[in-house]
């Protein structure tokens, strides 16, 4: 069964501290991989890595996608207190489309 | 319009009623996808529509729960006979194509008294 897990859980830092979120991923045929981010309403599209771009940045934002240990990360730099959000890891699943996502991340910036 | 649409933010309703959730998909998406949020829970995977082909329902937990889409514009997740555990935020999201990144409505919150 096609399974994405997230670590850690939940994250609590200070303003301007640098935080790596976590996914690994079990899935045959392999297509891609997306970070979410989702304050207190819709996910937000932040990143698809694939096999053909596995490394991603956004100004503070940047991802990595390792296909060999089947496992991304995600980073963020210098955090803000809008960062403060669950980010969310999904692949698409075996043979469909439809995503299937991890838990995700609770990250709470403070000041 | 600019992005997802789905309506309403909001449903109360009671046991054993039947509730209707719109989405309107980003304009010329022709994948749309409905997923269920349970309080403090992932995303789970109800259905998906892409074009004119006959929908994924791999994901729909029961036979209560249904849903239609008019060629490539909106859809309607029905839920009949509703019961407590259908109690969650269902969210829409639409992408241009199949392989490309899924872009989510604000979600509907139902709540089942």
């Amino acid at each position: 069964e096609d399974k994405v897990v997230q670590s850690p859980l939940s994250l609590v830092v200070h303003e301007g501290d640098t935080v790596t979120l976590n996914c690994s991923y079990e899935v045959t045929n392999f297509r891609s991989l997306l970070w979410y981010k989702q304050e207190k309403k819709a996910p937000t599209f932040l990143f698809m890595l694939t096999s053909s771009g596995i490394e991603k940045k956004s100004g503070r934002l940047s991802s990595i996608l390792d296909k060999k240990e089947l496992f991304s990360i995600l980073n963020i730099t210098a955090t803000q207190t809008g960062d403060s959000a669950v980010y969310l890891c999904a692949v698409p699943n075996s043979g469909n489309t439809p995503l299937v996502f991890g838990k995700g991340t609770r990250l709470s910036v403070i000041a | 319009g600019a992005g997802v649409s789905q309506s309403p933010s909001n449903k109360v309703t009671e046991k054993g009623k039947d509730v209707e959730l719109r989405c309107d998909p980003i304009s010329g998406h022709t994948a749309l996808y409905w997923y269920r949020q349970r309080l403090g829970q992932g995303l789970e995977f109800l259905i998906y529509f892409q074009g004119n082909s006959a929908p994924d329902k791999s994901g729909l937990p029961s036979d209560r729960f249904s849903a239609e889409r008019t060629g490539e514009s909106v859809s309607t997740l029905t839920i009949q006979r509703t019961q407590q555990e259908d109690s969650a935020v269902y969210l829409c999201a639409s992408s241009a194509h199949r392989d490309q990144p899924q872009h989510f409505g604000d979600g509907t919150r139902l709540s089942i008294l």
